[in-house]
C-alpha cells in the first residue's frame, strides 16, 4: 500500500519569496515516481514536476524544484520567487512500480501568496 | 496535441436519480483512463481505472459504476444517487503502460451536487 502525507493544510507566503510545501510518502515498492500537481480555484489539475526514485539529482522545472530525500521519504516542493498566480491547492502524488499506474494523492496544501 | 473533455461542468441532481458523466480524450490512443472524486478541500480518491476498452478496475465499493465503450471514452454512472455522491469528479488520462515517469492529464471536472 502507498500513502502520501501533506501535513500543511494551509500556507502563506509573501510575493517574491520562496516557499516549501512538505510531502512525505510511504511505499514498499522499490521503484516509484513522485509528482506534484497544482489545482487553481477553477478546479483543473495541472502537472508541475516529477521525481523518480532512482534519480540522482533533484528535479527542477522553472521556478519549481523538488527536494527529494529518499532516506527520509520526503519529496518537498520548493517554489521560488512566488507570484500571486501561485495561489492554489498543491497535491503530492506517487505511483509505484507494482500498482499498474494508479496514483495515490495526498490531501493537499492550500498556498496563498500575499502581495 | 492531446485534449481531454468532461461534461457536464456542473450538475444538480435529486437523491435517487440516475447519473451519467462523460469523459473523452483526443489526440492519443489506448490511454489509461481514471475517474477520481474530490470532496471539498480534500485530496483525490480514485474511483475507477481502465487500461483498455471494457476493462474496468473498481477501487472503492460504492453505488457508482464505470464503462469504457470506446478507446477514448470513459463514462461514470449511477442508477440511484446518494447525498454522499456529491463532490467534484475528475477524469484523467495517462500514456499506456506502467512507466513511472508518466504524469496524468486531467479534465476540467464536473461539480455534482446531490440534493
Amino acid at each position: 500500500a502507498q500513502k502520501i502525507t501533506q501535513t500543511q493544510p494551509g500556507m502563506f507566503v509573501q510575493e517574491k519569496e520562496a516557499v516549501t510545501l512538505d510531502c512525505t510518502y510511504d511505499t514498499s515498492d522499490p521503484s516509484y515516481g513522485l509528482f506534484w500537481y497544482k489545482q487553481p480555484s477553477s478546479g483543473e489539475m495541472i502537472f508541475l514536476i516529477y521525481q523518480g526514485s532512482y534519480d540522482q539529482q533533484n528535479a527542477t522545472e522553472g521556478r519549481y524544484s523538488l527536494n527529494f530525500q529518499k532516506a527520509r521519504k520526503s519529496a518537498n516542493l520548493v517554489i521560488s520567487a512566488s507570484q500571486l498566480g501561485d495561489s492554489a491547492m498543491y497535491f503530492c502524488a506517487m505511483i509505484g512500480a507494482t500498482n499498474a499506474g494508479k496514483s495515490t494523492f495526498g490531501d493537499g496544501t492550500t498556498l496563498t501568496v500575499k502581495p | 496535441s492531446q485534449t481531454i473533455h468532461q461534461w457536464p461542468a456542473t450538475l444538480v441532481q435529486p437523491v435517487g436519480s440516475p447519473l451519467s458523466l462523460e469523459c473523452t480524450v483526443e489526440g492519443t490512443s489506448n490511454p489509461n483512463l481514471y475517474w477520481y472524486r474530490q470532496a471539498a478541500g480534500r485530496g483525490l480518491q480514485l474511483l475507477f481505472y481502465s487500461v483498455g476498452i471494457g476493462q474496468i478496475s473498481s477501487e472503492v465499493p460504492q453505488n457508482l459504476s464505470a464503462s469504457r465503450p470506446q478507446d477514448r471514452q470513459f463514462i461514470l454512472s449511477s442508477k440511484k444517487l446518494l447525498l454522499s455522491d456529491s463532490g467534484f469528479y475528475l477524469c484523467a488520462w495517462r500514456r499506456p503502460g506502467t512507466g513511472l515517469t508518466y504524469e496524468q492529464y486531467f479534465g476540467p471536472g464536473t461539480r455534482l451536487t446531490v440534493t
